[in-house]
């Protein structure tokens, strides 16, 4: 039981650049949710998704893209990178969308030059 | 706006002493709050959840109030050990919407022996 896996764990990009960021988790959650962390600042929510096939924007979303096409699978695309981009992106997963504990995974730092 | 004030940036305890953890917020009406804890490089870790009608809640050596009328959250890990240091986050929701969860931004928190 890998719990939520992200991947990579570190990435630099070019200003313009495209990327996603990949997240897996292995506990049949429904609710999964990508999430920003910047010095100084709490967890900002991007994205999120209460199952396959729904997602929703969340808190910062402009220059994220997300798609939910399974259970287990939830990544996250940037479509042009800005340094104001520059983060540490969390992957998250709980069984339901309210009142339960989130599973977050190691994270994602990127830097975008 | 809605916001989460953490009491400090850091706090430094003696082992043994207890450390107590603050969370303040304003502009919001959340139906459940949660702490976690964060190591460096590693994603946030949940430890405890409170809903608005439960004024206290204790796991093993962890406690946390919840006071709606202060608007705030404390939160006491007694017996404190090195291993307890550690950033610890605070994140308020409500049951209407998965994008209403809110993080502070955290207090460092340093045992020394």
């Amino acid at each position: 039981n890998a719990g939520v896996t992200q991947t990579p764990k570190f990435q630099v990009l070019k200003t313009g650049q495209s990327m996603t960021l990949q997240c897996a988790q292995d506990m049949n959650h429904e609710y999964m949710s990508w999430y920003r962390q910047d010095p100084g600042m709490g967890l900002r929510l991007i994205h999120y998704s209460v199952g396959a096939g729904i997602t929703d924007q969340g808190e910062v979303p402009n220059g994220y893209n997300v798609s939910r096409s399974t259970t287990e699978d939830f990544p996250l695309r940037l479509l042009s990178a800005a340094p104001s981009q520059t983060s540490v992106y969390f992957c998250a997963s709980s069984y339901s969308i309210r009142d339960t504990e989130a599973f977050f995974g190691q994270g994602t730092r990127l830097t975008v030059v | 706006s809605q916001k989460i004030e953490q009491n400090s940036e850091a706090l430094n305890i003696q082992e043994g002493k207890t450390a107590t953890l603050t969370c303040n917020y304003t502009n919001y009406s959340p139906a459940y709050l949660q702490w976690y804890r964060q190591d460096p490089g590693r994603g946030p870790v949940f430890l405890l959840l409170i809903r608005e009608n439960e004024k206290e809640k204790r796991k093993e050596r962890l406690k946390v109030t919840f006071d709606t009328t202060l608007k705030q959250s404390l939160f006491h890990i007694t017996a404190s050990q090195p291993a307890d240091s550690a950033t610890y986050l605070c994140a308020l929701g409500d049951y209407s919407s998965a994008s209403k969860i809110i993080f502070g931004s955290g207090t460092r928190l340093s045992i020394r022996p």
